[in-house]
């Protein structure tokens, strides 16, 4: 199973200011993926972030506002901009397995505090 | 439209209870089903997954069971330390994965 890492585990962050959270992979991975899990809810997926093509954005997220990254097979960026109070949420970084399962690994998540 | 429904929301137990977490779902073409289990502040850590109606799989205390319709996370004899709240997913098309809200789950000693 891959081992993920993200940074910050948390911030607190001023209305209309933007956040970039990382994730890292110890390993090579072709899909990584973004989450939010906002307070005692569950996970709704905010987009799929392949290497050298853009990523895909569900249904009520777009890229203006959460811009995504993914220069390699390790490591992916999450950008969280202008951000208002109701961004208030973990994020959670996952990958697929390396062993070409499906299982996704996820990472420890970011808890984003917007006042 | 794809669905995953748990239940019970919460479930509170004495330390060597048995009982079980359910979890049904309505999806078009099941490619797997997932448990994980989430303690506060942390991520979901991965637990099972199975793949067709009958399959069985089991971890320690924890045992997962499919159907076409349905999966039962079955927890027998819990500990304190199974204290958590459990994740069930499903996974449809192109590692495209629905969770459902999670069943929160206390164990008593």
């Amino acid at each position: 199973s891959a081992v993920i890492s993200q940074k910050p585990s948390r911030d607190i962050c001023q209305r209309g200011t933007s956040l970039t959270i990382q994730c890292q992979v110890d390993s090579q991975v072709t899909m990584m993926f973004w989450y939010r899990q906002q307070p005692g809810q569950s996970l709704t997926l905010i987009a799929t972030a392949n290497q050298g093509s853009e990523a895909t954005y569900e249904s009520g997220f777009v890229i203006d506002k959460f811009p995504i990254s993914r220069p390699n097979l390790t490591f992916s960026t999450l950008t969280v901009s202008n951000m208002s109070p109701e961004d208030s949420s973990i994020y959670l970084c996952s990958s697929s397995g390396t062993s070409g399962t499906d299982t996704q690994y996820f990472g420890p998540g970011t808890r984003l505090t917007v006042l | 439209e794809d669905q995953v429904t748990q239940s019970p929301e919460a479930l509170r137990l004495q330390e060597g209870e048995s009982s079980s977490l359910n979890c049904s779902y309505t999806v078009s073409g099941l490619r797997g089903l997932f448990w994980y289990r989430q303690d506060p502040g942390k991520g979901p850590e991965f637990l099972f997954t199975l793949y067709s109606a009958g399959e069985e799989k089991e971890k320690e205390r924890l045992k997962a069971t499919l159907t076409k319709k349905e999966s039962f996370l079955h927890i027998t004899a819990p500990k304190p330390e199974d204290s958590a709240t459990y994740l069930c997913a499903v996974q449809v098309r192109n590692n495209d994965m629905r969770f459902g809200a999670g069943t929160r789950l206390t164990v008593k000693p």
